[in-house]
């Protein structure tokens, strides 16, 4: 019954080559977010998608690219990976501001996938 | 644009006593203020949200104060065990109701 689970949980890799994270949620929400943790905890977000449209995009090199198969799933993808992508990828999702009151609704967030760039 | 920082990255606290934590804010404007807990090999969780429009929030054990003059808030920890051993995150959203700020964080480790 988990409400917001990640793919795969550990991913180390080598630099240069490309992988996935995949992120899944069953709450029933709109909103879905990729963050990054670094090792100093530091947690930053990446990339939000509502209804599977892209509505926030920070400064993030194009070698990362959400993707958003439906309302469920925003999974991320790292090409050409670098030792600085080595981070905690934390995704997250929340209902929906229907309205655009600006009421924040709570970020559920997921278990995390500790990629390790070698 | 907005930045939330903490006062002290580690607190260490005996098991029973009273954890205070702190978190500081630039943008005034802010309205809306929220701590999450992080325990180790997981994500963050909501634990209590605040609004500009009140000074003090309880939950249970815990109690968030905010005072909107000096843009500080706290996180009040009664009785502090050890589960309550994490990371904790204060944050604001920024701009629309989405994008959210996360302060640097501060350790909480409880001695037995």
């Amino acid at each position: 019954d988990t409400a917001v689970s990640q793919t795969p949980k550990y991913l180390v890799t080598q630099m240069g080559n490309d992988k996935s994270i995949k992120c899944e949620q069953n709450l029933g929400h709109d909103t879905m977010y990729w963050y990054k943790q670094d090792s100093k905890k530091f947690l930053k977000i990446m990339f939000s998608y509502n209804n599977k449209e892209l509505i926030i995009n920070e400064t993030v090199p194009n070698r990362f690219s959400p993707k958003s198969p439906d309302k469920a799933h925003l999974n991320l993808h790292i090409n050409s990976l670098e030792l600085g992508d080595s981070a905690v990828y934390f995704c997250a999702s929340s209902s929906q501001d229907l309205l655009g009151r600006g009421v924040f609704y709570e970020q559920y967030f997921g278990p995390g996938t500790r990629l390790t760039v070698t | 644009g907005e930045s939330v920082g903490l006062h002290l990255p580690t607190l260490s606290v005996q098991e029973g006593d009273n954890s205070i934590i702190n978190c500081a804010y630039s943008n005034s404007a802010s309205d809306y203020f929220i701590w999450y807990k992080q325990e180790s090999g997981k994500g963050p969780q909501f634990i209590i949200d605040i609004r500009s429009n009140m000074d003090k929030r309880q939950g249970q054990r815990v109690t968030v104060l905010l005072n909107k003059t000096v843009k500080h808030l706290s996180l009040q920890i009664a009785a502090t065990q050890p589960g309550d051993s994490a990371v904790y995150f204060c944050a604001v959203p920024l701009d629309s109701s989405y994008k959210l700020i996360f302060g640097s964080g501060t350790r909480l480790l409880v001695r037995p």
